[in-house]
C-alpha cells in the first residue's frame, strides 16, 4: 500500500548546526511533497513544498531535495535556531490526491 | 487569511456515546480532511471530501463516519466511541488535492 517512511524520529542538534530529515515514499505516481512544522500545542503549518518536476527548492534557511528515481526527499535546515525546535512531517500525494504523512521527526535545537 | 475552526479543543466522552466533531473553513475550499494524530504514528487520514455530499475513505475509516452537507462544514462522527479512539483529531482544508492543507487547532478527545 501507499506508505511514507520518515527518519530519524528524533533529532538533537546544537544551535547553528544543520539538520537533515529524510523521507521515502512508495507510490511512484506521487508528484507533490510538502513539509509541515508543528510547534508544541499548535497546528501543523506548511513550511516548504516541492513538485515532481523540480529537484531542489530553497527558502532562506530551509531547502528540500527530491530524487524521484530513488523515491526519496529530504528537508535541510541550516544555521538552526531554538525556534526551529518542533515536530516536522513530510508527506507525499497518494491515490486521489490525498496526502500520506510520515511518522514525524521531533527536532530539538539546543542553545 | 485562511481560517479553519473546530468545535471543541477538549472533549471527554464515555464509551458507547455518539460523538460529533465539527470543522468549519471560511475560504471556499473544495477539499476537507479529517486526521487523527497519535505519537509516533504521524497524521493518519480518516476520511476526506472533495465536494458537498461527497466522501472518500482514508486509511483508517473503521469506527468513523462523516457528513458534508455544506461546502464550509465537515463533520466527523464516532457512532459508538471506544477507548482506542482517544486521540487528537485534526481537520484540514485545501483548494485542491495538490495544494497546501490548512489545519484547524485540533480536538483532543478522551474516551473513558
Amino acid at each position: 500500500g501507499e506508505n511514507v517512511e520518515q527518519h530519524p524520529s528524533t533529532l538533537s542538534v546544537q544551535e547553528g548546526d544543520s539538520a537533515v530529515i529524510k523521507c521515502t515514499y512508495s507510490d511512484s505516481a506521487s508528484n507533490y511533497f510538502p513539509w509541515y512544522k508543528q510547534e508544541l500545542g499548535k497546528r501543523p503549518q506548511l513550511i516548504i513544498d516541492i513538485r515532481s518536476n523540480v529537484g531542489e527548492k530553497k527558502d532562506q534557511r530551509i531547502a528540500v531535495t527530491l530524487n524521484k528515481t530513488a523515491k526519496h526527499f529530504s528537508l535541510h535546515i541550516t544555521e538552526t535556531q531554538p525556534e526551529d525546535s518542533a515536530v516536522y512531517f513530510c508527506a507525499a500525494t497518494g491515490q486521489g490526491g490525498k496526502l500520506i504523512f510520515g511518522q514525524g521527526t521531533e527536532l530539538s535545537v539546543k542553545p | 487569511d485562511v481560517k479553519v475552526t473546530q468545535s471543541s479543543r477538549y472533549l471527554v466522552k464515555r464509551t458507547g456515546e455518539k460523538v460529533f466533531l465539527e470543522c468549519v473553513q471560511d475560504m471556499d475550499h473544495e477539499n476537507m480532511f479529517w486526521y487523527r494524530q497519535d505519537p509516533g504514528l504521524g497524521l493518519r487520514l480518516i476520511y476526506f471530501s472533495y465536494d458537498v455530499k461527497m466522501k472518500e475513505k482514508g486509511d483508517i475509516p473503521e469506527g468513523y463516519s462523516v457528513s458534508r452537507e455544506k461546502k464550509e462544514r465537515f463533520s466527523l462522527i464516532l457512532e459508538s466511541a471506544s477507548t482506542n479512539q482517544t486521540s487528537m483529531y485534526l481537520c484540514a482544508s485545501s483548494l485542491s488535492g495538490f495544494d497546501e492543507q490548512y489545519f484547524g487547532p485540533g480536538t483532543r478527545l478522551t474516551v473513558t
